[in-house]
């Protein structure tokens, strides 16, 4: 069964203390890996997607990067208005699902001023 | 504001009763997707339509669920006779083509008392 693995599940830093949350996967033909950030009460907000593993991406403090078995989500000198729960989420290449996106539970980041 | 939007953004319904939920997507977006999200969770695929046509329905969705899409634009998700355990995030998302990242509304959140 395909499955999706984020962790840690909760991360608390320091602003400015730079770390990486984790995305592991086992699936079977990846088509892509998505990052979401998703603060309370709303709905996910798109961050990046990958494709291949090597591919890198990067977004004001975020870089995100991409292997075969895991994706990272890099957070430089972070903000407190960093803090949010980022998702993961894999899009496969098999045949008739290649549109759904298959979740982990999140990482909730929160960043002390 | 060219955003998905979903209306309404919090229902709080008696167990037993009818509820409806509409989604608004991005006007040149041809697919559309409800996903739930509980406490705690990442978001799980319920339904998929491609223009008007439904294309997929998750097992997670009961015979108490229907959505449409009538004339490819809005969509809605009605769930019949409600339960405690329908309470939860619904959220809707819509792309164009595939490999795309999904644009996200803010969700309704919907509370079975």
């Amino acid at each position: 069964e395909d499955q999706v693995t984020q962790s840690p599940e909760a991360l608390r830093l320091q602003e400015g203390e730079s770390s990486s949350l984790n995305c592991s996967y086992t699936v079977s033909g990846l088509r892509g890996l998505f990052w979401y950030r998703q603060d309370p009460g709303k709905g996910p907000e798109f961050l990046f997607t990958l494709y291949s593993a090597g591919e890198e991406k990067e977004k004001e403090r975020l870089k995100a990067t991409l292997t075969k078995k895991e994706s990272f989500l890099h957070i430089t000198a972070p903000k407190p208005e960093d803090s949010a729960t980022y998702l993961c989420a894999v899009q496969l290449n098999s045949g008739g699902s290649n549109y759904k996106l298959t979740f982990g539970k999140g990482t909730l980041l929160t960043v002390n001023p | 504001d060219t955003g998905v939007s979903q209306d309404p953004r919090h229902k709080i319904t008696k167990r037993g009763q009818n509820v409806t939920f509409r989604c608004d997507p991005i006007s040149e977006h041809n697919r559309l997707y409800w996903y739930r999200q509980t406490l705690g969770q990442g978001p799980e695929f319920l339904t998929y339509f491609q223009n008007e046509a439904q294309l997929e329905k998750s097992r997670l969705l009961s015979d108490r669920f229907s959505a449409e899409r009538p004339k490819g634009s809005f969509s809605t998700l009605e769930i019949q006779r409600t339960e405690q355990g329908d309470s939860a995030m619904y959220l809707c998302a819509s792309s164009f083509g595939q490999g795309h990242g999904y644009t996200f509304g803010s969700g309704t959140r919907l509370t079975v008392v």
